[in-house]
């Protein structure tokens, strides 16, 4: 299958900093991007969707000021934490659309985010 | 508001036996019925998918049957492996958006 890469896999940051994560699609173009964050024992909850070149789409409750997303590539999505507080600890995960096939998406491994 | 619902938490087989993983939704427009693996400290994997208009696919040892009248999904592991031990989330919805289950933990057993 499709291989999507995140990075860093792990980042631990003091509070009031900002943390980048980045996505990428190494075989494919992708021109939606999805970013879920999962806590403990609960299901991935979708943050946001990011669209190549457009503004991405967050789901209510998801702050776009603190959690601000960039799609400026066909395989390149970013998610900056701004201003990060410890209860933005978790663990969030990137997938891409599969282009030929809508309904899958490819994961990549995820990012943990400890904030102090 | 949950709209995809796995009830069971965790689930123990027998390596050789069926392993049978069920969840269920509320939302009556959902166009597909995705089944995916997650293993500790990575992304799901797409496993397999099912259309809102068929009730049955399968792919070699695994098939997911879908009950549109019951709102309700499963999928099938025969014969269940121990590399199949994992989280297996199942998700639903359409183009815009998909929506995941909690997740069933599964273990299969030598």
């Amino acid at each position: 299958g499709a291989v999507v890469s995140q990075h860093p896999s792990r980042v631990i940051c003091k509070s009031g900093t900002s943390v980048k994560i980045e996505c990428r699609s190494l075989d494919f173009q992708a021109t939606t991007m999805f970013w879920y964050r999962q806590f403990p024992k609960q299901s991935l909850m979708l943050m946001a969707t990011s669209n190549e070149g457009s503004k991405a789409t967050y789901e209510q409750g998801v702050e776009k000021d603190k959690f601000l997303i960039n799609h400026a590539s066909l395989t390149l999505s970013t998610l900056t934490v701004t201003s990060a507080h410890p209860e933005d600890s978790s663990f969030y995960i990137c997938s891409a659309r599969d282009p030929a096939r809508w309904e899958t998406q490819y994961f990549g491994p995820g990012t943990r985010l400890l904030v102090l | 508001d949950q709209q995809v619902k796995q009830n069971s938490p965790s689930l123990s087989v027998q390596e050789g036996r069926i392993s049978i993983l069920n969840c269920d939704y509320t939302n009556s427009m959902f166009d597909y019925f995705l089944w995916y693996k997650k293993y500790p400290a990575e992304g799901p994997t797409f496993l397999i998918s099912i259309s809102s208009i068929k009730d049955k696919n399968e792919d070699g040892r695994f098939t997911v049957f879908l009950n549109k009248s019951a709102k309700h999904l499963s999928l099938h592991i025969v014969p269940s492996q121990p590399g199949d031990s994992a989280v297996y989330f199942c998700a639903a919805g359409g183009y815009q958006k998909v929506t995941f289950g909690t997740g069933t933990k599964l273990q299969v057993i030598p």
